[in-house]
């Protein structure tokens, strides 16, 4: 059964650079039969994709978010990351992780989701 | 304001059944499969419907999704208390060139 678990800090100040990683556990981020996704739902609102890496490095971004976004990946620690610059409160949010096929474009499986503050 | 477009909640009592509208455009539903999510409270969305009208396993079969044209819809029958939560519809979008979502629809169980 995959697993896959959000980390990193809970309170970014504004200005500063958001940074977590997701660790996928029972099954190989190297397998190269899917894509990994950051996506991140404000309180009481709806979902936003954030963008995607695939194994070989390869990342989409959404436009909206691509000046500010980096999507990495790290084999070695079965993890991927996601850092996203100049924040401000409208960053703040729940963000999750989540895998997608490579023949589909549909989340099956997603991280229980980590909340980020963005505050002074 | 979401790229996909949910009505903001829908009520119906229990063993009846209600349907989650979801519209969109050809370069979204109307060009690529829609994907339904459900997310009860303080949980992670849960892959509900994919490729329009498949079930993941594990999924109750009361849950079905259609298809049709730039829009689709996700019925739920034989209602249960325990299917209140937000349903998500998603779909590609050739023009963002990623994933979009519906702003999500509340549904309560009277």
């Amino acid at each position: 059964q995959v697993q896959l678990q959000e980390s990193g800090p809970g309170l970014v100040k504004p200005s500063q650079t958001l940074s977590l990683t997701c660790t996928v556990s029972g099954g190989s981020i190297s397998s190269g039969s899917y894509y990994w996704s950051w996506i991140r739902q404000p309180a009481g609102k709806g979902l936003e994709w954030i963008g995607r890496i695939y194994t070989s490095g390869s990342t989409n971004y959404n436009p909206s978010l691509k000046s500010r976004v980096t999507i990495s990946v790290d084999t070695s620690k079965n993890q991927f990351s996601l850092k996203l610059s100049s924040v401000t409160a409208a960053d703040t949010a729940v963000y999750y992780c989540a895998r997608a096929p490579m023949n589909g474009d549909y989340f099956d499986y997603w991280g229980q989701g980590t909340l980020v503050t963005v505050s002074s | 304001q979401s790229v996909l477009t949910q009505p903001p909640s829908v009520s119906e009592a229990p063993r009846q059944r209600v349907t989650i509208s979801c519209s969109g455009s050809s370069s979204n539903i109307g060009n690529n499969a829609v994907n339904w999510y459900q997310q009860l409270p303080g949980k992670a969305p849960k892959l509900l419907i994919y490729y329009d009208d498949l079930l993941p396993s594990g999924v109750s079969d009361r849950f079905s999704g259609s298809k049709s044209g730039t829009s689709a819809s996700l019925a739920i029958s034989g209602l249960q208390s325990e299917d209140e939560a937000d349903y998500y519809c998603a779909a590609w979008d050739d023009r963002l060139n990623g994933p979009v979502f519906g702003g999500g629809t509340k549904l309560t169980v009277l």
